[in-house]
């Protein structure tokens, strides 16, 4: 069965400061990995994803990933954050050709922006 | 041009009472899915539909049945309603039931008093 860890609940970091959310996934095989973004009263909005190829991904809103498998990872990153990102991170795992229904999803990070 | 819409936004009942969620999607997508997102912010599948057909029911209480009239809209009806049922529900779909990625909606959120 697949999993998907998230460490951190909550990470506040300031205004300017640069971000890195922490994901690590358990999946037999070659793992379809997700971030998705949730704004305060909004649905889940999609980051960025991998499938395969390049392990580092560019995703919207200035965000990426690096897929490490040796330490089963997929941590997302922003250099730079800024008020807006403030809201709900959740990790997400899928395997190709499953239902996306079928893909979990880790607890989720809270991100607090400081001024 | 929202592409994954549901109705209403906010829904206050009292327990006992049977309700109603609407989704809609304008994106062409062949499958959609229903959410709960309890207070702990814990996201866990409920439904999903293939072209109007069920395709993954996990264990929700049978108080719980979904409805999709086509493949465009899939709707949650709730009966005697529990105050275990407060959350946020949402509703997604994905291109087929081999894509994994999913576009949300905005969320229902249910109170039950």
């Amino acid at each position: 069965a697949q999993s998907v860890t998230q460490p951190d609940i909550h990470i506040t970091v300031s205004e300017g400061a640069s971000l890195e959310l922490r994901c690590n996934y358990s999946y037999g095989a070659t793992p379809y990995l997700f971030w998705y973004v949730q704004s305060p009263g909004q649905g889940l909005q999609l980051l960025l994803k991998y499938f395969s190829g390049d392990t580092l991904v560019q995703g919207i809103k200035g965000f990426e990933a690096e897929f490490k498998r040796s330490q089963s990872s997929f941590n997302l990153r922003k250099p730079s954050v800024h008020w807006s990102d403030a809201a709900e991170y959740f990790c997400a795992v899928g395997a190709e050709n499953t239902n996306a229904g079928k893909s979990t999803f880790g607890d989720g990070t809270t991100l607090t922006v400081k001024p | 041009d929202t592409a994954v819409s549901q109705t209403p936004k906010y829904l206050v009942t009292q327990m006992g009472n049977d309700k109603s969620i609407k989704c809609e999607q304008n994106l062409g997508h062949d499958t959609m899915y229903w959410y709960k997102q309890d207070s702990k912010k814990f996201l866990k599948i409920m439904f999903s539909y293939n072209n109007k057909e069920l395709i993954i029911n996990e264990t929700v209480p049978n108080r719980f049945s979904p409805k999709s009239p086509d493949k465009a809209h899939l709707n949650l009806h709730i009966n005697s309603l529990e105050l275990g049922d407060s959350a946020v529900y949402f509703c997604a779909s994905s291109r087929g039931t081999g894509a994994t990625e999913a576009f949300f909606g905005q969320g229902t959120r249910l109170t039950v008093v």
